[in-house]
């Protein structure tokens, strides 16, 4: 049982790069999260999944986007990127709805130069 | 605008004695407010949480209490210990959820 893990653990790219971030849960969660966290700024939600096969924008979606074909799997895109997404992203998932726990993976830390 | 504030950047007291982290809300639509502990190089981990009809939460060392009228929650670790040591997010439930910026803890031995 790994919980909730994410590929690649550390990546550097160059300004107008792509890439994708995966996160799987062996779970069985319905719920899955992305978020960054930047110094002095916490954790900020950028999108979220309530199922599979859907998709909401959370606090700060601008330059992102996601997919989540399989339940399992949580997958954010980055079309273009931008030194202002130099990061670390975490993503997480819960059983249910807000109120359940939501468990997170260990991080992937992306700089963009 | 940052909706969850957690002043407090850091964090010292001693093994034994009570840590007491805070943390303010400006939005009186949230409704479930939650404490996220973390370790460097690791994901955040739950702690304790509660919501907004009740004004206290016992778990083992930790309480968290949630002071609506003056939209504040805290939490108390008592007593402390070495491995307490963390950063610690408060979070709160509205149409999404916010994290505040964190509160670095180091308790000495």
């Amino acid at each position: 049982n790994a919980g909730v893990t994410q590929t690649p653990k550390f990546r550097v790219l160059k300004t107008g790069q792509s890439m994708t971030l995966l996160c799987a849960q062996d779970m069985n969660h319905e719920y899955m999260y992305w978020y960054r966290q930047d110094p002095g700024m916490g954790l900020r939600l950028i999108h979220y999944s309530v199922g599979e096969g859907t998709t909401a924008k959370g606090e700060v979606p601008d330059g992102y986007n996601v997919s989540r074909l399989k339940k399992q799997n949580f997958l954010l895109g980055l079309e273009s990127a931008a030194p202002s997404q130099t990061s670390v992203y975490f993503c997480a998932s819960s059983s249910g709805d807000w109120t359940d726990t939501q468990y997170f993976g260990p991080g992937t830390r992306l700089t963009v130069l | 605008d940052q909706q969850v504030k957690q002043n407090s950047p850091s964090l010292s007291v001693q093994e034994g004695r009570i840590s007491i982290l805070n943390c303010d809300y400006t939005n009186s639509m949230f409704d479930y407010f939650l404490w996220y502990k973390k370790y460097p190089a690791e994901g955040p981990t739950f702690l304790i949480s509660i919501s907004s009809i009740k004004d206290k939460n016992e778990d083992g060392r930790f309480t968290v209490f949630l002071n609506k009228s003056a939209k504040h929650l805290s939490l108390h670790i008592v007593p402390s210990q070495p491995g307490d040591s963390a950063v610690y997010f408060c979070a709160a439930k509205g149409n999404d959820m916010r994290f505040g910026a964190g509160t670095r803890l180091t308790v000495k031995p």
